[in-house]
């Protein structure tokens, strides 16, 4: 069982916006503004595409964006292109436990 | 751009040990904190072990502790996790990743990953 919990999949058509939730405790992601989220093709290595929360590294485009309330975070990916179908991780500085926790996993499926 | 390759993985026997290797090329190694992150087939990312460059602090997963051991030779720009004692959930791919300083684990270089499977 995960560490964070994120629904198992997502879905949505060209064009439109999809949001992701990641929630965990106040012993992680509550805690601390180190919310990471990665996307992973099948066969490939991840890839980070937000961290601390809402920043972006470069190369990875505006049309990702995190956001964070309380032990909840959450990736929106706007303007939905059929390359961004993939695997999409969360992942938080842990609690008492972990050094650091991901989440299941979502599944993106773009319609 | 940063490179990272790992090796060492393979099959080996419940109980027995193996060693995977990360080379870092195309980045200061020793400015960096590294991690190692498992995943296992058709599962999400496990995080395993993590090292400090400063202090060279260790980190691990629960499952892990006693038994895998992370560590670093900044010399041979390398990454290594010594594993002993392996068990059939420590089946998975095993990527290397580099952490972004302050960040909170946030890791921003892969590499391709190494396979380690364990049966018999």
């Amino acid at each position: 069982q995960s560490a964070l919990t994120q629904p198992p999949s997502a879905s949505g058509s060209p064009g439109q916006s999809v949001t992701i939730s990641c929630t965990g405790t106040s012993s992680d992601v509550g805690a601390y503004n180190h919310v990471s989220w990665y996307q992973q093709y099948p066969g490939k290595a991840p890839r980070l595409i937000i961290y601390e929360v809402t920043r972006r590294p470069s190369g990875v485009p505006d049309r990702f964006s995190g956001f964070k309330s309380g032990n909840t975070a959450s990736l929106t990916v706007s303007g939905l292109l059929a390359e961004d179908e993939a695997d999409y991780y969360c992942s938080s500085h842990g609690g008492f436990d972990t050094l650091v926790a991901f989440g299941g996993g979502t599944r993106l499926t773009v319609l | 751009e940063v490179h990272l390759l790992e090796s060492g993985g393979g099959l080996v026997q419940p109980g027995g040990s193996l060693r995977l290797s990360c080379v870092a090329s195309k980045l200061s190694f020793s400015n960096y904190a590294m991690a190692w992150v498992r995943q296992a087939p058709g599962k999400g990312l496990e995080w395993v072990a993590s090292m400090q460059n400063g202090d060279a602090s260790t980190y691990y997963i629960d499952s892990v502790k006693g038994r895998f051991t992370i560590s670093r030779d900044n010399s041979k720009n390398t990454l290594y996790l010594q594993m002993h004692s392996l068990r059939g959930e420590d089946t998975a791919l095993y990527y290397c990743a580099r952490d972004i300083p302050g960040s909170g684990w946030a890791l921003d270089y892969w590499g391709q990953g190494t396979l380690v499977s364990v049966s018999s």
